[in-house]
């Protein structure tokens, strides 16, 4: 079945280093999603990506649609204390099932 | 505009019992997913509603089931409970049946002592 991989598992940064986490799925997907979870919270919706190579902005954080559709990247620019969480990347597929990667987990040292 | 809003926030349960968790989505979305979470093995997929009809099933065994209402608000089972069925369970709720933007609620904590 569809399966969807996320890479690193965990990352530790200093506060103003970058962080990218890559999302690799087995299947070509109609669009992908990102999502953040804090730790004690629940996943919230940051973005969408739906067409071939997209590439969209959210102030520090750039997020990539590859152009076969079956990967994406989450980029974030000078992290912060605010970034720690994990960010999961969600594939969709055939019938419109969402499929979660096995998240990133950020740590931001001060 | 309310949440997505799951009862019980936690629950205890021992091997063998039964359980019903109930999840409320916003207001005019009509479909409702189920994720188990866990340390190890992340969001798991569940199942999925759209108008009352289970659309898509994930891998577990049938002791996990729900089901969807007329107003949407959706509830799982999970019979013959194990350890392993210790996990967050959350509910995400969606407009269309497309699920292109989840809402989670704050899930359900389960403990199966």
């Amino acid at each position: 079945g569809q399966q969807v991989m996320q890479i690193p598992q965990y990352q530790h940064v200093q506060e103003g280093e970058d962080f990218t986490t890559y999302c690799n799925s087995s299947t070509t997907l109609s669009n992908i999603q990102w999502y953040k979870q804090r730790p004690g919270g629940h996943p919230v919706f940051l973005i969408q990506l739906v067409k071939s190579g997209e590439v969209k902005k959210q102030k520090r954080l750039t997020f990539q649609f590859g152009e076969a559709k079956k990967n994406s990247s989450l980029h974030i620019t000078a992290t912060q204390t605010t970034d720690v969480g994990t960010y999961f990347c969600a594939g969709i597929g055939s019938y419109d099932k969402v499929i979660f990667g096995p998240g990133t987990s950020l740590s931001v040292i001060p | 505009k309310a949440g997505v809003t799951q009862t019980p926030r936690y629950l205890i349960k021992t091997r063998g019992q039964q359980v019903t968790l109930s999840c409320s989505p916003i207001s005019g979305h009509r479909s409702v997913s189920w994720y188990q979470q866990t340390p190890g093995q992340g969001l798991q997929f569940l199942f999925e509603y759209f108008s009352e009809t289970q659309r898509n099933k994930g891998n577990f065994p049938g002791r996990f089931s729900g089901r969807q209402f007329s107003n949407s608000r959706s509830e799982m089972n999970v019979s013959t409970l194990e350890l392993g069925d210790s996990a967050l369970y959350l509910c995400a709720s969606s407009p269309g049946q497309n699920n292109e933007k989840l809402f989670f609620g704050s899930g359900t904590q389960l403990s199966v002592l």
